[in-house]
């Protein structure tokens, strides 16, 4: 049982815009800044979004964040078939002291 | 360009041992703070362990305090976890990554990621 909370899965057509949510509480997300990682299928994670809504440099800005209260959002328009991949939110928990992880979703372009 | 090597892994009993190793290039190490991460097969991420820029602390999961111990050697941009008391739950790819420490605090995200090494557990 992850501490952060993902859809499993999410499926959109080429062209859609998609959101994936991701759920905390006042220790992790209502209180730190919230990170998303892209998993393609075999390969490691990599940045996609970090503190809430930046978008590090190479990340098209068809990938946006955003942040409110404790939970948070991922949305990915235009989607492209090369999106097809795990998405991961993340955030500190400041109450646990640790790194907490969503369980990720998986993301599938029809 | 940033590269983050890990390697050790391998196959090892239940109540074995295996040192990692990470292997950093491209970034002034010893400005980082760096982290390792497991996933285990069909997983989600799971942290795992973080050590400061300066060595001066680390931070274990719940799951491994006691038996997983980080370090690092600035001389050869290089960090390491020794992990010991294995157990068939800790069979995962263990990544390791970086957050950069500027101005007194961290950016509060893991920037690079390695390919990840693979420890299985089993008899």
């Amino acid at each position: 049982q992850s501490v952060l909370t993902q859809p499993p899965s999410a499926s959109g057509t080429p062209g859609q815009r998609v959101t994936i949510s991701c759920s905390g509480s006042n220790s992790n997300i209502g209180s730190n800044s919230v990170n998303w990682y892209q998993q393609l299928p075999g390969t490691a994670p990599k940045l996609l979004i970090h503190t809430n809504n930046q978008r590090p440099s190479g990340v098209p800005d068809r990938f946006s964040g955003s942040k409110s209260a404790t939970s948070a959002s991922l949305a990915i328009s235009g989607l492209q078939s090369e999106d097809e991949a795990d998405y991961y939110c993340a955030a500190w928990d400041g109450s646990l002291h640790n790194w907490v992880f969503g369980g990720g979703t998986k993301l599938t372009v029809l | 360009q940033v590269h983050l090597v890990e390697s050790g892994g391998g196959v090892v009993q239940p109540g074995g041992s295996l040192r990692l190793s990470c292997a950093a290039s491209g970034f002034a190490f010893s400005s980082y703070g760096m982290h390792w991460v497991r996933q285990a097969p069909g997983k989600g991420l799971e942290w795992v362990t973080s050590i400061e820029y300066d060595g001066s602390n680390t931070y274990y999961a719940d799951s491994v305090k006691g038996r997983f111990s980080i370090s690092r050697d600035d001389s050869k941009n290089t960090v390491y976890v020794d992990v010991n008391s294995l157990r068939p739950e800790d069979t995962a790819v263990y990544y390791c990554a970086n957050e950069k420490h500027s101005s007194g605090r961290y950016v509060g995200y893991f920037d690079f990621w390695g390919q990840g090494t693979l420890v299985t557990v089993s008899s």
